[in-house]
Formats: structure tokens, C-alpha cells, sequence
């Protein structure tokens, strides 16, 4: 089976730190992603996990433990414009495209 | 950045009607994939499609749905008898390669099924 969780909202204010959780468990894993969807949009990419360990961006990071199935996304410096949802998807093994299991989206609201 | 496009951006149908969803990939991408949001809910993988044929696709893309690359440029997603369950957000994506490659998304189109 493939279960993803994540919470459900986050409250944060301006200028601060936050981060969001991911938990997986799949039949296979090929990776995980992190995507930004606002309301009514499509989902954009952040990043990108394989390896255990912390990937950088800018003021975006993402972790990945393999081990625990437990990956985080972690926003600096926030701004108003990084209100929206931001989805877990992990790539299961598979050779012939990328069937993303998706969690169900975290709701970041960053205040003033 | 190249996107991917998808038409039309909302479309409204009768409950038992066709419609069919259009979509164009990146030009020099290979895999593509349709996905679907219901409201408020996550995004559900529908299909996967390679090389002309459906490599893989999920238990809600049944004998109503089916998928086509009619060009060499387009990938639509034909819906036969569209039901009230039905409506929800469609995404087409697409990427390069198999594996370890991100999804780039279309904006979507909105199917509301009446």
C-alpha cells in the first residue's frame, strides 16, 4: 500500500522559519519531491530527495531519511507570497514513468 | 522555462456527455501523465504514457477514460460518459526521462460535470 501524511495547516509569521513534515510509507521508493501548489494552480517544483540527507536552495531545504521515511521542508526568511499548499510525493520504483504518490498538502499560512 | 499547456482552462458538461481534455507536453519530453484534484482533496495519478502506449495507470482510470497522442505534439484524455464524480481539476505533466526526473505541470483544466 502507499500511505503519505502530512499535517493539514501551518500558521507562520513573516521573516520566521518553518518546516513540514512528511512521513511515507510505499511499495517502493525512487525519490521524493516537493512541490508548491497555490489555489487553484498547478504544482511547481522545490526539490528534489534520493539520498539521505539535506538538499539546499536558496530559502528553500528539504531532508530525507530513508530509514524512517520521514522527510521535512524547511522555508526561511518567509514571505506572504510563500502562502499556499505544499505537497509530499514520492516516486515509487518503477521503470516506466512516474506515478507520484502525493500526500494530501500541508496549507502554509504566513501572517504579517 | 518551458510549460506545459493544457485547454481548455474550464470546461462544463452534461452528466453521460464525452469530453475530451487537450494538453502539449514539453516539445522534448518523452513520458507524459495525466493526473486529477478533486476539491480539496490530493492529487491522484490517472495515467502514464510512453513511446504510443499506456505504461502504467491507477484503479480510477477504468473503461471511461482513455488516452491518446493524436500528433506528434498533443496528449488528450477522453472521458466517454462523463459522471457527477467526475469533476475535479485535470493536470497533465510531463518530464524527460522515466526516473529521478521532476513532473512539470499544466495549469489545469476544471471539469465540472452537471
Amino acid at each position: 500500500g502507499q500511505n503519505i501524511d502530512q499535517p493539514t495547516e501551518m500558521t507562520a509569521t513573516e521573516g520566521a522559519i518553518v518546516q513540514i513534515n512528511c512521513t511515507y510509507q510505499t511499495s517502493g521508493f525512487n525519490g521524493l519531491f516537493w512541490y508548491q501548489q497555490h489555489a487553484g494552480e498547478a504544482p511547481t517544483f522545490l526539490s528534489y530527495n534520493v539520498l539521505d540527507g539535506l538538499e539546499e536552495k536558496g530559502r528553500f531545504s528539504s531532508f530525507l531519511s530513508r530509514s524512517k521515511g520521514y522527510s521535512y521542508l524547511l522555508l526561511k526568511e518567509l514571505q506572504m507570497k510563500d502562502s499556499a499548499s505544499y505537497l509530499c510525493a514520492v516516486s515509487p520504483w518503477n521503470n516506466y514513468g512516474q506515478n507520484f504518490v502525493f500526500g494530501p498538502g500541508t496549507r502554509l499560512s504566513v501572517l504579517p | 522555462e518551458p510549460e506545459v499547456t493544457q485547454t481548455p482552462s474550464h470546461q462544463v458538461t452534461q452528466m453521460g456527455q464525452e469530453v475530451i481534455l487537450r494538453c502539449v507536453p514539453i516539445s522534448n519530453h518523452l513520458y507524459f501523465y495525466w493526473y486529477r484534484q478533486i476539491l480539496g482533496q490530493k492529487v491522484e495519478f490517472l495515467v502514464s504514457f510512453y513511446n504510443n502506449e499506456i505504461s502504467e495507470k491507477s484503479e480510477i482510470f477504468d473503461d471511461q477514460f482513455s488516452v491518446e497522442r493524436p500528433d506528434g505534439s498533443n496528449f488528450t484524455l477522453k472521458i466517454r460518459s462523463t459522471k457527477l464524480e467526475d469533476s475535479a481539476m485535470y493536470f497533465c505533466a510531463s518530464s524527460a526521462k522515466a526516473t529521478n526526473e521532476k513532473l512539470f505541470f499544466g495549469s489545469g483544466t476544471q471539469l465540472s460535470v452537471l
